[in-house]
Parts: C-alpha cells; structure tokens; sequence
C-alpha cells in the first residue's frame, strides 16, 4: 500500500548515544515533515523539506539535524540524545505546501535513559 | 503561533453531537483537521482553504471563518468510530504557506454507547 514509512518503530537510546530515524514515502511528494508529539503539547514540528536537497527549520530544531538525498527519503538525525527527546516522533507528506492534506507514518516511539 | 482549540475533552453518548473550535491569533491562510486513535498516526479528515468555506461530508463537517480566524469542526450524530483526539493544523500567511502546519494541543473526544 502507498504511504509513509517509519523506521525503526521503537528505539531506546542512552544519553549521549546517537541515531537516525529513516521516513520513506512512495507517493511522489514534493513536501516532507518531522514533527514530535509529547503528552498534552500536540504535534510540534522539527524540520521540514519542499523538495530534494532542501531542508528548512522548524519550531524545535536545537538537537536535530535532517538530510533529503533522495525525493522519497527524509531523515532525522540525532547527535547525542538527551532525555528532553523522548517522544514519539511522525514523519509525514504532502504533495502540496499549501493546499494538500498531510499523509502520516506510524510513528516511532524513542526513549532516551 | 499554536492555535488554540476548545473543548480540551468532551464525553458523549452515541448518536449525539459535537462541535470543536480552533482558533489563532494570526491570520490564516488554510486549516487542515485530523484525527488520531490511541497509538496510531493522525488520519487527515480535511482542509479549508477559503473565508467562509465549508466542506465535509453528512456528518463530520467544518467551517472555516477567515475573519475572526477560526474554525470549527461539526460531528453529527456521533458514532462510536468518532472516538479519538482531533487536531487543528494551520496555515499563516507569513511562512508563504508552505512551512509547514502549526497544530493545536487538540481535543479528546469519548463516544458511550
């Protein structure tokens, strides 16, 4: 089925280690997002990209850094974790900026210990 | 900015109605609504793109007032599949309207049967 895919699903980390969270889209859009979602605070985007080779702040970039090589891929990467970045992570898609609606993956659940 | 959603919950009875409000401080260019289920991505239901536009389908619609800056999302007759968190995403005009969406804490909707 068409979508977005996340992974690793669930990942627990130690303060200071570092990794990559992989979101692969096949749906050919041009718009890709991270956003991070904590209990109470609703979706709070990262970083974002309108297009290959692109990649733009978003509300809470400090401590995370993306890379769009690839049209379909958009990675999220994190240096050397901390505790404050245990969250589930969404990565999501849009073939317009402006006027489309946001295709979600499933998620990943990251604890940082 | 966050917009603002109200109500935080509400807990109704199967076959009853409900009303979400969404507001912002800013002026809007766009307001997408979505919901999510405990554990799962949020699921995109719609977008308002113009003042005064209203959109959906018999029993899940929305309205999009430009000038006061708000929307709100209707569920008639409610059905026990209604159950889940229902977010406001939205748009400004300042970012050009492609720097992504800026979500609402959102609110918890609970169907009894």
């Amino acid at each position: 089925n068409a979508g977005v895919t996340q992974t690793p699903k669930f990942r627990v980390l130690k303060t200071g280690q570092s990794m990559t969270l992989l979101c692969a889209q096949d749906m050919n859009h041009e718009y890709m997002y991270w956003y991070r979602q904590d209990p109470g605070m609703g979706l709070r985007l990262i970083h974002y990209s309108v297009g290959e080779g692109t990649t733009a702040k978003g509300e809470v970039p400090d401590g995370y850094n993306v890379s769009r090589l690839k049209k379909q891929n958009f990675l999220l990467g994190l240096e050397s974790a901390a505790p404050s970045q245990t969250s589930v992570y969404f990565c999501a898609s849009s073939y317009s900026g402006q006027g489309g609606g946001y295709t979600f993956g499933s998620g990943t659940r990251l604890t940082v210990v | 900015q966050q917009p603002v959603q109200s109500p935080q919950a509400v807990i109704l009875r199967e076959g009853e109605d409900a009303v979400i409000n969404c507001s912002s401080s800013k002026a809007l260019y766009s307001v997408h609504w979505y919901r999510q289920k405990h554990g799962e991505a949020p699921v995109f239901l719609m977008i308002l793109l113009k003042g005064g536009e209203q959109k959906g389908h018999e029993k899940i619609s929305a309205s999009f007032n430009e000038k006061k800056q708000q929307s709100s999302l209707y569920l008639t007759a409610s059905q026990l599949s209604y159950s889940g968190t229902y977010f406001c995403g939205t748009m400004t005009y300042s970012g050009g309207g492609a720097d992504g969406l800026t979500f609402g804490k959102g609110t918890h909707l609970i169907i009894q049967p």
